[in-house]
């Protein structure tokens, strides 16, 4: 069973403070890794992918890949309200082809 | 990344009425799309892998002789749900697969109301 695991929240955090995301996953041959935002009422929009162990920064986001032990976060920094949504953590597994696993979201809200 | 469309954005309908959702990938030619529906505060759930000329891949439990797809060809693909009920109101959602890393891009997505 491949399953992606995340804390559904909700997670509330000041504005500019460091928002921290998690996401385990169960399936010893997923091989990317991605994290979605879904604002309400819209579709999920990719913020962030990573497929080596380690840290991968764009702009105020930073994904943290630990194949070890199975875990992928986001940070957030400097926090928005814009950045209010819930975030999907998606992990890739090959086998024969590509299958996707969402996890059931993190809902943020960034308070002013 | 890569441009999703869907048409309509939303749509309702009178129960066991048909509704065509069409999908359409428009900067790159996708031999796979993706069917998720969406109900409210829950996760995305994969209803079908759509492949182009050939016959849909549906996921347990999805029937696939009430939402018919098609994936006539490398643009678009078509999902129609029969004889719609209250039940199927949902958001649904498609996507396509990247060309470089096996990441998905979602289209806006179709609100459907079943009245």
């Amino acid at each position: 069973q491949k399953e992606v695991e995340q804390n559904s929240g909700p997670l509330s955090v000041p504005e500019g403070a460091i928002a921290s995301l998690n996401c385990t996953y169960s399936d010893r041959v997923s091989q990317s890794f991605f994290w979605y935002r879904q604002y309400s009422g819209k579709s999920p929009e990719l913020i962030m992918s990573i497929y080596s162990n380690g840290d991968k920064e764009d702009g105020r986001f930073t994904a943290q890949l630990n194949k070890a032990s199975q875990y992928v976060s986001q940070l957030i920094r400097d926090s928005q309200p814009s950045d209010s949504a819930t975030y999907l953590c998606a992990v890739n597994v090959f086998v024969g082809g590509n299958q996707f696993y969402f996890g059931t979201g993190t809902s943020l809200t960034v308070i002013p | 990344g890569a441009v999703v469309s869907q048409h309509p954005s939303r749509v309702i309908c009178k129960s066991g009425t048909s509704v065509k959702i069409e999908c359409r990938s428009l900067d790159f030619q996708a031999t796979t799309m993706f069917w998720y529906r969406q109900f409210p505060k829950q996760s995305l759930m994969l209803m079908a892998t759509s492949n182009e000329g050939s016959k849909a891949t549906y996921e347990q439990g999805v029937e696939k002789d009430k939402f018919l797809i098609n994936h006539a060809s490398l643009t678009l693909s078509t999902l129609t749900v029969t004889s719609a009920h209250p039940e199927d109101s949902s958001f649904y959602i498609c996507s396509i697969e990247g060309r470089s890393y096996n990441e998905q891009f979602f289209g806006p997505g179709t609100r459907l109301t079943v009245l």
